[in-house]
Parts: structure tokens; sequence; C-alpha cells
């Protein structure tokens, strides 16, 4: 079955801290990997989209990697903000042609 | 550029109604998708239209359908509405015909079944 996961559920850091979320999947054999964040009661924002033949992409103060081969991709905020409060959701193209989302990431940045 | 709009926001329904909700994808794009989101099974493909037929389709039983237009824009059904049916309704689109381009999500409709 593919699946996505994201651990930790919750994580809470202080300002201005660099930090990485992980997402692991469990069929190597994807298309492209998209992050998107989450607010309360809001739709997804998309951040970044790593295609499978490229190992990173970065945007601002984000870059996420991918390695198919271990089944992971991390996102990385440097500098974290209040603003970066949010759920972040990581989401595979499997070949199905559907996005199968992990259950995220509850990031607090701690003022 | 305007991004994904859907309406309405909010929705309240009873049992055994039917509702449908709207999705008008970013100027330009044709691939239309739906997803439905509760705190139990989180995010779940519904399905996906381009051209205006349906190219893709989740595990979700028959009351839930939807159909494209000749504009992009797409509206989802729910018949005979049930309680688990309370979630979050997002549309995606994406702008060409590769199933696995960039998805650019809307707010959402938030339905609720009594």
């Amino acid at each position: 079955k593919q699946e996505v996961t994201q651990i930790p559920a919750a994580l809470s850091v202080p300002e201005g801290e660099n930090l990485v979320l992980n997402c692991s999947f469990t069929d190597s054999a994807i298309y492209n990997l998209q992050w998107f964040r989450q607010d309360p009661g809001k739709g997804l924002t998309s951040l970044l989209l790593i295609q499978s033949s490229q190992r990173e992409q970065t945007s601002g103060r984000l870059n996420a990697s991918l390695d198919k081969s271990s089944g992971r991709s991390t996102l990385y905020i440097a500098a974290s903000q209040p603003g970066d409060s949010a759920t972040y959701l990581c989401a595979v193209f499997f070949g199905n042609e559907k996005l199968t989302f992990g259950t995220g990431t509850r990031l607090t940045i701690i003022p | 550029k305007a991004g994904v709009t859907q309406t309405p926001r909010y929705l309240i329904k009873t049992r055994g109604q039917q509702v449908t909700l709207s999705c008008s994808p970013i100027s330009g794009h044709r691939s239309v998708s739906w997803y439905q989101q509760t705190p139990g099974q989180g995010l779940q493909f519904l399905f996906e239209y381009f051209s205006e037929t349906q190219r893709n389709k989740g595990n979700f039983p028959g009351r839930f359908s939807g159909r494209q237009f000749s504009n992009s824009r797409s509206e989802m059904n729910v018949s005979t509405l049930e309680l688990g049916d309370s979630a979050l309704y997002l549309c995606a689109s994406a702008p060409i015909a590769d199933p696995y381009n960039e998805q650019f999500f809307g707010p959402g409709t938030r339905l609720t079944v009594l």
C-alpha cells in the first residue's frame, strides 16, 4: 500500500531556530512530491514541488530535499518566525495520478 | 492572477439532503481535482477532471459525483448526506495535461451535516 508518513505530529521551536520537517513514503517509484502549509480552517498553500529527477528545491528560507532510494523528503526552514506556525503537509504522486497526503506536522514557533 | 475560488465557503445541511459545491480554477488551468479533509482520515482524493472528462476517481461511494464545464469550472455533488460527510472539501487546479503537475488549492468549503 502506498503511504506517506510525517513524524512528529507536532513540533514547537523557539523563534529564530532552523528546523527540519520529515516525510517518508513507502514506494520509491514516485513522480513528484509537493510540500504545503495549511493555516487553521484554511486551504492549502503550495510551498515547493520536487520532481522525481530533482534532489532539492529552494524558495526563500525553505529548502526541500528528496531521496527516493530511502523514501524520504525533508523540508528545512531557516531562521523560523512566528508566521511560520502552521500545519505542514507532504504529498506524493505515486503514479496513480492523485496526490497521497501525509497527516502533517503541526509547527508552533514560540516568540 | 486570482487563485482558486470555492463557493460557498460554509454550508450546513441535514441528513438525507443533497449539496452542490462549486470550484473555479485559476485562469488558464484545465485540471480540477477534489479532496475531502477530515480529522480522522486526513486528506483523501475524490476525483479529477480535465477538459470536461473525469480522468481519475478515488474510493468514495457513488453518492459523490462531479462534473466540469467547458470553462473549466467544476461542481461536486453529494446526495443523501450522512453525518460522516461533514468535512472540509478542497478543490485544486493545475495548468496543463500532465496529471503530476503542481497543484494549487482553494480555501475550501466547510460542510456540516446535522
